[in-house]
């Protein structure tokens, strides 16, 4: 089993839908949690950053943790043709990364239909 | 503010090479770290650097190391390449709050 698990679509839906993105992990040791974007030829920027479990929101995203169901989750509003992007996420248990440095899963890959 | 700079963008090497990549954090960041990206196995740590010491490692061959200069500069080196190593090498730097990537090194090994 992978430390975490991420679909990798493709997953397709119209202009101005709502997108939800999902991960799931085995590592309880994990306290922090990312969500980044990657564009093709490009590195991954960082969308969100959380601590624990909650909700957090920044614009059109919000990320939820639930640490108890080990599941996290990066809801997109308003969908935009310039989201299709591969979203991934990714955790650590220490702020900095520590010894393990970052966990990634592998990515969705997400289209916005216009 | 400037973003993580890597250099070179693409290179070409032969198998048995070494190769060199080069990375310049955003000012002020002294944390830098280093992972690998592959279609198969996504993307994977490899080293971090903090104040020119190496903090942490991951699960790959001696082939791989790396330094870090006092001006945070970092530089990885591969040596006696594999065409396994063919991969998108991604430079981080980070204040401890999630990690700012630069745009990679794409190496292809033939």
């Amino acid at each position: 089993q992978k430390e975490v698990e991420q679909d990798p679509g493709p997953l397709s839906v119209p202009e101005g839908a709502i997108v939800s993105l999902n991960c799931t992990y085995s590592n309880s040791a994990f306290q922090y949690f990312m969500w980044y974007r990657q564009y093709s030829r490009k590195g991954p920027e960082l969308l969100m950053y959380t601590y624990s479990s909650g909700n957090k929101e920044d614009g059109r995203f919000t990320a939820q943790v639930d640490k108890s169901s080990k599941y996290i989750s990066l809801f997109i509003r308003d969908s935009q043709p310039s989201d299709s992007a591969t979203y991934l996420c990714a955790m650590s248990a220490d702020s900095g990364g520590g010894a393990d440095g970052l966990t990634f899963g592998k990515g969705t890959h997400l289209i916005i239909q216009p | 503010k400037a973003g993580v700079t890597q250099t070179p963008r693409y290179l070409i090497k032969t198998r048995g090479q070494q190769v060199t990549l080069s990375c310049s954090p955003i000012s002020g960041h002294r944390s830098v770290s280093w992972y690998q990206q592959t279609p198969g196995q996504g993307l994977q740590f490899l080293f971090e650097y903090f104040s020119e010491t190496q903090r942490n490692k991951g699960n790959f061959p001696g082939r791989f190391s790396g330094r870090q200069f006092s001006n945070s500069r970092s530089e990885m080196n591969v040596s006696t390449l594999e065409l396994g190593d063919s991969a998108l090498y991604l430079c981080a730097s980070s204040t401890g709050q999630g990690y700012t990537f630069g745009s990679g090194t794409r190496l292809t090994v033939v």
